[in-house]
């Protein structure tokens, strides 16, 4: 069982470039998210999804747009990167039985954008 | 803003030694939990104490809620070199499928 796949694991864009991070998890789990760490801030919810074929709004969604492409898959998309998306990029998946769902960390992609 | 603070920022003990870390938190919560995240790698879950519990037991982990004074503790007893990590607490809501972190707890065990 690899549990939450994040690809890639490092990137480094320039401002303006885009780009999709990848996110997969086979555990069967109905909700995924995104969170972003900086250093001081810790993780904040950038965008989620409750379940296939739903997606929500975050803390943090400026800048950003998601798909969740099926159960198991849900990406990240950077339409033109700046400097403030520096940061560490984590993907999570609950089984989504709320309250007192409980996620699962992919190990994060390190984005770094000159 | 954070929903969850942790205090204090950095902790530094000596192996064997109790680590205290405690957390607050805004707003009423239906559910928090503690989150260790070791260095480079993913968060991984350790614990989840709802709203009306006050106290909880995992190994040699002990959490407290006080849901009076929006807060919450988390004790790791006789504290080992690998319990080195951050630790961060994360609040759940009722009707939500959203988590809300704070800003996390470095703790550093000495051997």
């Amino acid at each position: 069982n690899a549990g939450v796949t994040q690809t890639p694991k490092f990137q480094v864009l320039k401002t303006g470039q885009s780009m999709t991070l990848q996110c997969a998890q086979d555990m069967n789990h109905n909700s995924m998210y995104w969170y972003r760490q900086d250093p001081g801030m810790g993780l904040r919810l950038i965008y989620y999804s409750a379940s296939e074929g739903t997606t929500d709004k975050g803390e943090v969604p400026n800048g950003y747009n998601v798909s969740r492409l099926n159960k198991r898959e849900f990406s990240l998309r950077l339409e033109s990167a700046a400097p403030s998306q520096t940061s560490v990029y984590f993907c999570a998946s609950s089984e989504g039985s709320r309250p007192g769902l409980i996620l699962f960390f992919g190990s994060g992609t390190q984005l770094s954008v000159l | 803003s954070q929903q969850g603070e942790e205090d204090p920022q950095a902790l530094s003990i000596q192996e064997g030694e109790n680590a205290t870390m405690n957390c607050s938190y805004k707003t009423s919560i239906n559910n928090l939990q503690w989150y260790r995240q070791n260095s480079g790698r993913g968060l991984v879950h350790l614990i989840l104490i709802r709203s009306n519990e006050r106290e909880k037991h995992s190994g040699r982990l002990r959490v407290t809620l006080d849901t009076s004074k929006k807060s919450s503790s988390l004790l790791i007893t006789a504290s080992r070199a690998a319990d080195t990590a951050s630790y961060f607490c994360a609040t759940g809501f009722d009707s939500s499928y959203k988590l809300i972190f704070g800003s996390g707890t470095r703790l550093l065990v000495r051997p």
